[in-house]
């Protein structure tokens, strides 16, 4: 079965600090993986998806993910965090685009 | 284009009433689905359809009934609502193979 874990429940970083977000997923063959973003009382929004290719994604916003297929990881990255990026950040895995698996969240809270 | 709306944003239940939730998109898409969002629990699936007429279970499908009798619409149902059915509510939709779409949620408070 698959699975998705993001190991840190909240994060804090300051304002135009450097952030990375941990995804770890478990999938018995090539994943589709993908990074939503969530803001208080709203939906889910995608950010950024990897299918197949350039194992370095880009986003939105100015985000970025690594696919790291010896890691089983796929990592958010933002150089400069900008304080309305403060939101909840889902990372999911799937065997298309189908069937999402979720991870439980990362509260990001960004401090001026 | 307005995406995957949901039907209604709020509503508070007694335990034991009824009610049905509403999902529409007007993207074409072949797929939906319905989520529920729990604290500190991510998004799990409920249920979720491969094109009208047709639906599966998911990973909580206990207590829910779906109905995709048109392709645009995708109903979520509650015939007996607990308290532990107390959750936000998402529906998304996708071609097959690309990315989900998510609606703004429908808040549920079963009392």
């Amino acid at each position: 079965a698959q699975s998705v874990t993001q190991p840190d429940i909240h994060i804090t970083v300051s304002e135009g600090a450097s952030l990375e977000l941990r995804c770890n997923y478990s999938y018995g063959a090539t994943p589709y993986l993908f990074w939503y973003v969530q803001s208080p009382g709203q939906g889910l929004q995608l950010l950024l998806k990897y299918f197949s290719g350039d194992t370095l994604v880009q986003g939105i916003k100015g985000f970025e993910a690594e696919f790291k297929r010896s890691q089983s990881s796929f990592n958010l990255r933002k150089p400069s965090v900008h304080w309305s990026d403060a939101a909840e950040y889902f990372c999911a895995v799937s065997g298309g685009g189908n069937k999402l698996t979720f991870g439980t969240g990362t509260q990001l809270k960004v401090e001026l | 284009n307005a995406g995957v709306t949901q039907t209604p944003k709020f509503r508070v239940l007694k335990t034991g009433q009824s009610m049905t939730l509403l999902c529409a998109q007007d993207m074409n898409h072949e797929y939906m689905y319905w989520y529920r969002q729990d604290p500190g629990m991510g998004l799990r699936l409920i249920h979720y359809s491969v094109g009208e007429g047709t639906t599966a279970k998911g990973e909580v499908p206990d207590g829910y009934n779906v109905s995709r009798l048109k392709k645009q619409n995708f109903l979520l149902g509650l015939e007996s609502a607990a308290p532990s059915q107390t959750s936000v509510y998402f529906c998304a939709s996708n071609r097959v193979d690309y990315e989900q779409y998510f609606g703004p949620g429908t808040r549920l408070t079963v009392t």
